[in-house]
């Protein structure tokens, strides 16, 4: 089973570049959620989705937007990277009221 | 004040010991809960979920007060491979329609 699979698995940006983070799972999950996690730090919730064409504001939305065209596609989207957008990326799909499975991650650099 | 508030720790124990970690949520409609692991550069991965009548999974215990609206995880016997860092996770579903919530986490150190 792949489960939640994120895609790219790295990337190196240039300050003002834009790129688009693809999560997609093969569970039929309802929701899917987008975080980011800093060195040392918590997940931070950035956009998250509860079906689909649905996307809601997370905690630290700025600089993201997110779609949800596809029930099994969530994607991230970076219009002008930032230096201050450089983290791991966690992608993770869950049923209603039920645990969270995550993807193994986006590690961006912007430079 | 953050919705759902961990110890960071460190916690350092020896091989052997038992250690347990807490969490508080504040959003007393929290329906579900559950603790993850994290291991360095890795992504969460489900440890267990919380029942209200508690429940245990071999070395581990997972207990849910609502009244004081907190959460625990008891490791007894810990193994070196125990040293992670542990999530607790809430799930609410009257606002927003529906979030998980994730604390900071716990980071465990087991040590020889």
């Amino acid at each position: 089973n792949a489960g939640v699979t994120q895609t790219p698995k790295f990337r190196v940006l240039k300050t003002g570049q834009s790129m688009t983070l693809l999560c997609a799972q093969d569970m039929n999950h309802e929701y899917m959620y987008w975080y980011r996690q800093d060195p040392g730090m918590g997940l931070r919730l950035i956009h998250y989705s509860v079906g689909e064409g649905t996307t809601a504001k997370g905690e630290v939305p700025d600089g993201y937007n997110v779609s949800r065209l596809k029930k099994q596609n969530f994607l991230l989207g970076l219009e002008s990277a930032a230096p201050s957008q450089t983290s791991v990326y966690f992608c993770a799909s869950s049923y209603v009221r039920a645990e969270a499975f995550f993807g193994q991650g986006t590690r961006l650099t912007v430079v | 004040r953050k919705e759902v508030e961990q110890d960071p720790g460190p916690f350092n124990v020896p091989e052997g010991a038992t250690v347990a970690f807490n969490c508080t949520y504040s959003n007393s409609a929290s329906q579900s809960f559950f603790w993850y692991r994290q291991d360095c550069r890795k992504e969460p991965k489900l440890l267990m979920s919380v029942y209200s009548s508690g429940n245990e999974d071999g070395r581990f215990t997972a207990q849910l007060n609502r009244a004081s609206q907190y959460i625990s995880l008891l490791i007894r016997d810990s193994k070196l491979s125990d040293s992670a860092t542990y999530l607790c996770v809430v799930n609410s579903y009257n606002t927003n329609a529906g979030k998980s919530t994730f604390g900071d986490g716990t980071t465990l150190t087991v040590k020889p």
